[in-house]
C-alpha cells in the first residue's frame, strides 16, 4: 500500500531565500509523481507532474526532482517570495490516474 | 471558465440529513476523480470515473456514498444520512488519459472543493 509522507509539515523562511520540500513514498512502482499548491480554503493547484522514467522537471522558480529508487522527490523554490506562501502537497499517482498525497508542507514566506 | 466547477462552495446541513454535491469537468477530460479532505490533511481518494464507468471505489467510500456518472460529464456525489464526521471539503478533479492531450500530460486539475459542514 503506497504511503507519501512530507517533511518539514510548516516551514518558514525570509523572503529571498532558497528552500527544499521533501516528500518519500513507500512504493517505488509509481507511474507519475506530481506536486501542488493549496492556498487556504482552495482547491489545489498542479505545479509539476514528474513521469515515472523522468529525474526532473521545471518551471520558473520551481525544480522538481524524483529518485525512485530511494523513494524520494524534493520540490525546490528559488528565490522566495511572500505570494509563495500555502501549502504544498505531493501526489504519488498509479497508472489509473489515483493519488495518494502526503500530508503537506505549510509554507510561509516573511517579507 | 473552462476549469474544474463544484456546486455549492458551501454547505451547512443537519445531522442525518442527506446532500448531493455537483462537479463539472473539464469539457475534453474523460477522467472524474472525487477525493476528501479534512483540516491538515492532504486529500484521500474517494472514487474515481472513466467516462460513465466507475472504476475504482476506496474503502473510505461507505454505503452511505453514492457517486454518478450518467452521461460521462458532470457527476455527483450524494451522502445519505449525513454524520459530523462526513464533515470536510469535497474536492474533485478531472484528467486527460495518457496520449490524449498532450499539453496537460495527465496532470489532475481540480475544482474549488465544496466544504461541508454537518451540525
Amino acid at each position: 500500500k503506497q504511503e507519501v509522507t512530507q517533511i518539514p509539515a510548516a516551514l518558514s523562511v525570509p523572503e529571498g531565500e532558497n528552500l527544499v520540500l521533501n516528500c518519500s513514498f513507500t512504493d517505488s512502482a509509481i507511474y507519475n509523481l506530481q506536486w501542488f499548491r493549496q492556498d487556504p480554503g482552495k482547491g489545489l493547484t498542479s505545479l509539476l507532474l514528474i513521469q515515472s522514467s523522468q529525474r526532473e522537471q521545471t518551471s520558473g522558480r520551481l525544480n522538481a526532482s524524483l529518485d525512485k529508487s530511494s523513494g524520494r522527490s524534493t520540490l525546490y523554490i528559488a528565490a522566495s517570495q511572500p505570494g509563495d506562501s500555502a501549502t504544498y502537497l505531493c501526489a504519488a499517482s498509479n497508472q489509473g490516474g489515483k493519488l495518494i498525497f502526503g500530508q503537506g508542507t505549510e509554507l510561509s514566506v516573511k517579507p | 471558465d473552462t476549469g474544474v466547477s463544484q456546486d455549492p462552495r458551501h454547505k451547512i446541513t443537519k445531522r442525518g440529513q442527506n446532500v448531493t454535491f455537483r462537479c463539472d469537468p473539464i469539457s475534453e477530460h474523460n477522467r472524474l476523480y472525487w477525493y476528501r479532505q479534512t483540516l491538515g490533511q492532504g486529500p484521500e481518494f474517494l472514487t474515481y470515473f472513466q467516462n460513465e464507468a466507475q472504476l475504482e471505489k476506496s474503502r473510505l467510500l461507505s454505503d452511505r456514498f453514492s457517486a454518478e456518472r450518467p452521461k460521462g460529464s458532470f457527476s455527483t456525489l450524494e451522502i445519505q444520512r449525513t454524520e459530523q464526521g462526513d464533515s470536510a471539503m469535497y474536492l474533485c478533479a478531472s484528467s486527460s488519459p495518457p496520449g490524449q492531450i498532450l499539453t496537460t500530460n495527465e496532470k489532475l486539475f481540480f475544482g474549488s472543493g465544496t466544504q461541508l459542514s454537518v451540525l
